[in-house]
């Protein structure tokens, strides 16, 4: 009941930005979207959240379509320490049943 | 200290042993979280403790697994009787719980168990 889309893996240039993608066409009115990273062998780190505004906080960048049924996460200057399984998910403030789908594996090459 | 802090970071244990795992969350985070990842798997909620309410024990697999919350902070989870397929990182995580800000779920490093 996967309730995101995201591609399987990309590829990006140290230095340069990173878009990540998120297909979520059957979110809910009261549904946030969350992305999360999971860096090989470590607990998933939190990186942004919207509900229908574009957000910006230090790690990244988070552009949601008007309607909201997709998203963009934006790493503005990828470093190679950003290589990880990227997470787009959607959850209503109260779910705390998380559930990951298999991500974006992003890997940031010198 | 700022984060979700978690012990042991690794723990090796005979099948059939006991082992304990421990979470303290984030300061003045109400709610506590207990998840489960299995190597290659996807992540699996097994407890949610919120303040003073009875915990939602629902996503624990079999009544080998516990967990309580002393004093609305540190949290104990219990494996009794470990078997092989108990292997897995277990991440602890916290949250305010606010709604007006999204209530934000915040994981620890995790705890990796291996049972042989």
């Amino acid at each position: 009941d996967a309730k995101t889309t995201q591609p399987t893996s990309m590829d990006c240039a140290e230095g340069r930005a990173a878009n990540l993608p998120c297909n979520h066409s059957t979110i809910s009115g009261n549904e946030y979207v969350y992305w999360y990273r999971q860096i090989h062998s470590q607990g998933p780190q939190y990186i942004i959240h919207g509900l229908k505004n574009n957000e910006t906080n230090e790690m990244a960048s988070l552009i949601i379509t008007e309607d909201r049924k997709s998203s963009t996460l934006i790493l503005p200057h990828a470093t190679l320490r950003d290589t990880a399984v990227y997470y787009c998910i959607v959850r209503v403030v109260n779910d705390y049943k998380l559930s990951f789908g298999a991500g974006t594996t992003v890997t940031v090459r010198a | 200290g700022a984060g979700v802090s978690q012990s042991p970071s690794n723990k090796v244990t005979e099948k059939g042993k006991d082992v304990e795992l421990r979470c303290d969350p984030i300061s003045g985070h109400t709610a506590l979280y207990w998840y489960r990842q299995s190597l290659g798997q996807g992540l699996e909620f097994l407890i949610y403790f919120q303040g003073n309410s009875a915990p939602d024990k629902s996503g624990l697999p079999s009544d080998r697994f516990s967990a309580e919350r002393t004093g609305g902070s540190v949290s104990t989870l219990t494996i009794q009787r470990t078997q092989q397929e108990d292997s897995a990182v277990y991440l602890c995580a916290s949250s305010l719980a606010s709604r007006g800000q999204g209530n934000t779920i915040y994981f620890g490093e995790g705890s990796w168990l291996t049972v042989v």
